[in-house]
This record gives structure tokens, sequence and C-alpha cells, in this order.
């Protein structure tokens, strides 16, 4: 059993079009997160939702909008795509967000991640 | 913002070399934590690290965290074709009343057999 699973694994599209990545985690945890790793490896926080209420918003485009149903779903959805947003987009989630020094509910748990290709 | 660098960006080594990645923090962290990449995979949690001058040891890596917690290292004794794949560490950071976790750059392993 997956304990955060993404899909799709693999998505090419074209310039323009909008494309969704789903994901799920069935650990309990209260948080999630959505990053990107570019093609250089650099890991770069994009959103993170707690309890369903978005609490980490970075610079990223309008394009980009995350919707949490509920705690155990968080979703990606990308407008007008570019070619720039090729990427691999990792879901993960933690039991909190504290960033306490002895709370290990800040340990992150990441899904296989989603390839996205914009041709 | 906060900026967490690691060095080095690759490191290739004969099997049997020892390897040591060290991530340095522009400010004081309450706790740094170490994930793994495999080629093809996804980040997975190795340590988290919280007091200063704390060292940890599993089996062939040891983690190190600085004296003044702004920095950190990662030790392999012995690589093995296993070891392959990116080091981070990531350190969290407060912005707006919340925390989130800021990635090294990373460091990439290859271990030649």
């Amino acid at each position: 059993d997956t304990a955060v699973s993404q899909t799709p694994k693999y998505l090419v599209t074209q310039m323009g079009n909008d494309k969704s990545i789903k994901c799920e985690q069935n650990l309990g945890h209260d948080t999630m997160y959505w990053y990107k790793q570019d093609s250089k490896k650099f890991l770069k926080i994009m959103f993170s939702y707690n309890n369903k209420e978005l609490i980490i918003n970075e610079t990223v485009p309008n394009r980009f909008s995350p919707k949490s149903p509920d705690k155990a779903h968080l979703n990606l959805h990308i407008n007008s795509l570019e070619l720039g947003d090729s990427a691999v987009y990792f879901c993960a989630s933690s039991q909190g967000y504290t960033g306490l020094a002895f709370s290990g509910a800040n340990v992150l748990t990441f899904g296989a991640g989603s390839r996205l290709t914009v041709l | 913002g906060q900026q967490v660098m690691q060095i080095p960006q690759y490191q290739h080594v004969q099997e049997g070399e020892d390897f040591t990645t060290y991530c340095n923090s522009s400010t004081t962290l309450s706790n740094i934590q170490w994930y793994k990449q495999r080629p093809g995979g996804h980040p997975v949690f190795l340590i988290q690290l919280v007091k200063s001058g704390e060292v940890k040891k599993q089996k062939r890596l040891t983690f190190q965290f600085g004296e003044a917690k702004k920095n950190s290292s990662l030790h392999i004794t012995a690589t093995q074709t296993t070891d392959v794949g990116t080091y981070f560490c990531a350190g969290p950071w407060r912005s707006s009343g919340t925390y989130k976790y800021i990635f090294g750059t990373g460091t990439r392993l290859k271990v030649l057999a």
C-alpha cells in the first residue's frame, strides 16, 4: 500500500494545454506539499496545505492552482502550460509543519513523482 | 531568504572509497534533515539532527550537526554501488507564521565499481 501516491507518473503535453496531477496520502498526515524538481535536481517548495487550508504559497505563477478537497488529497492544476513548466513534480506529506527542533512531525514522505514534459 | 548550499555538487568515487557532502545554511537552524534520492526515484528521509554538535550513525553513514547549527555533513565510509544517488539536506525556515523546509542544492554521488 503506497503511502503517498501521485497520478499520472508521466505527462507529455503541448504548450498551452491544461493538465492536472493528483496526490493522495494514507498516512493520516495533516500537511501536504507540492515540490518542483528541475533538470538540475533543485527541489523547490511550491505550496503547502494543512488540514485543507493553504499555508504556504511560494512565488508561483497564477497558472498553478492547488486544491485540497480533504486532508488526504492535494491536487495541482496547471493552466496554459509553458516549456519552462517541464519538471518532476513531487507531492509530499508530513504529520505537521511546526519546524520545531524535537518534533518528528516535520519529516516529509514523498510520492514517486510526476514527470511533466511540455513540448 | 534562507539559502542552503551543499558541496560538492557532484562526486565520483571508486567503490570502497569514502565520501563526504557538506551542507551550509545562511541562518541558524533548529534542526536539519537529510534525504537520499536514487536515480529516477524520490527523496527518502534518512535522519534528523537537532542538537548542536550532534553526531548520529546509521551503519556506514555518519551525520553531524555543526556547533553553531548552521552547517551539517554526511560521511559515507567505504561506499558501495547502492549508495549512488543525490543527497539533500533540508532545514526549516519560518515564513509568514509557518515553517517550510528549504532543500539544499544536493550532491550527486556516483560510485564506480
